[in-house]
């Protein structure tokens, strides 16, 4: 089976902090995406990458970035957490290549709240 | 552009009723169309994909649905609710074709099953 895992269940952390979040995937997944996920607004994505080291921002990147330095790794980075941050953060890969279907596998997710 | 909408943010039904979440997208290509479901406080589970073969798809949990292109629809089904379906579930697309794995999520519709 497909196993992505997330760092953290639940995250509290102070406006200002510089806040990590890891997703690491165990199927040799050439995609990662983060999204975050907020009631009646579904999931928006924020970065995805295709490739070790690629990134590309999604729907809303602002305030937050991205680093792929494994394969199997895809860390979401928010270097000065604010309030409007708080939000469920989920993280899915997907193997690529012409002929897949696309279907993306997801993590628990991560509540992270900001106070 | 691609698009999807899913029509409810709130479905209820009692439990032995047909669940009825409706699905319709936008794209000018064959799209994959999939359904996901989320427990709370869960990451999303995949219920069911459609990467076109057959147009009535089955999935897990006793679900279906149904790729309708002239409606442009993909309807989920299940004859009879029962109380553990009560969750949300999102309808998604992604590009035929294309070598890379982004999908477009509606914004969710959750599901009640009342006793």
């Amino acid at each position: 089976d497909v196993k992505v895992t997330q760092s953290s269940r639940y995250l509290v952390k102070r406006t200002g902090e510089k806040v990590f979040l890891e997703c690491v995937q165990d199927m040799d997944h050439e995609n990662m995406f983060w999204y975050r996920q907020d009631p009646g607004l579904g999931l928006r994505l924020i970065y995805f990458s295709y490739d070790v080291k690629m990134k590309e921002k999604g729907d809303i990147p602002e305030g937050y970035s991205v680093s792929r330095e494994k394969k199997e790794r895809f860390s979401l980075i928010l270097e000065s957490a604010s309030t409007n941050q708080t939000s469920m953060y989920l993280c899915a890969s997907s193997p690529s290549g012409a002929g897949g279907s696309y279907e993306q596998y997801f993590g628990p997710g991560t509540r992270l709240t900001v106070t | 552009a691609q698009s999807v909408t899913q029509l409810g943010s709130h479905v209820s039904v009692s439990e032995g009723a047909l669940v009825l979440l409706r699905c319709n997208y936008s794209s000018s290509v064959p799209p994959y169309l999939f359904w996901y479901v989320q427990y709370p406080n869960q990451g999303l589970q995949l219920l069911l994909k459609y990467t076109s073969a057959a147009t009535l798809v089955k999935g897990i949990n006793g679900f279906e649905a149904e790729f309708k292109k002239s409606e442009t629809s993909f309807h989920l089904t299940k004859p009879s609710a029962h109380m553990s379906d009560a969750a949300e579930y999102f309808c998604a697309v992604s590009f035929y074709g294309g070598s890379q794995g982004n999908l477009i999520f509606g914004k969710g519709t959750k599901l009640s099953v009342k006793p």
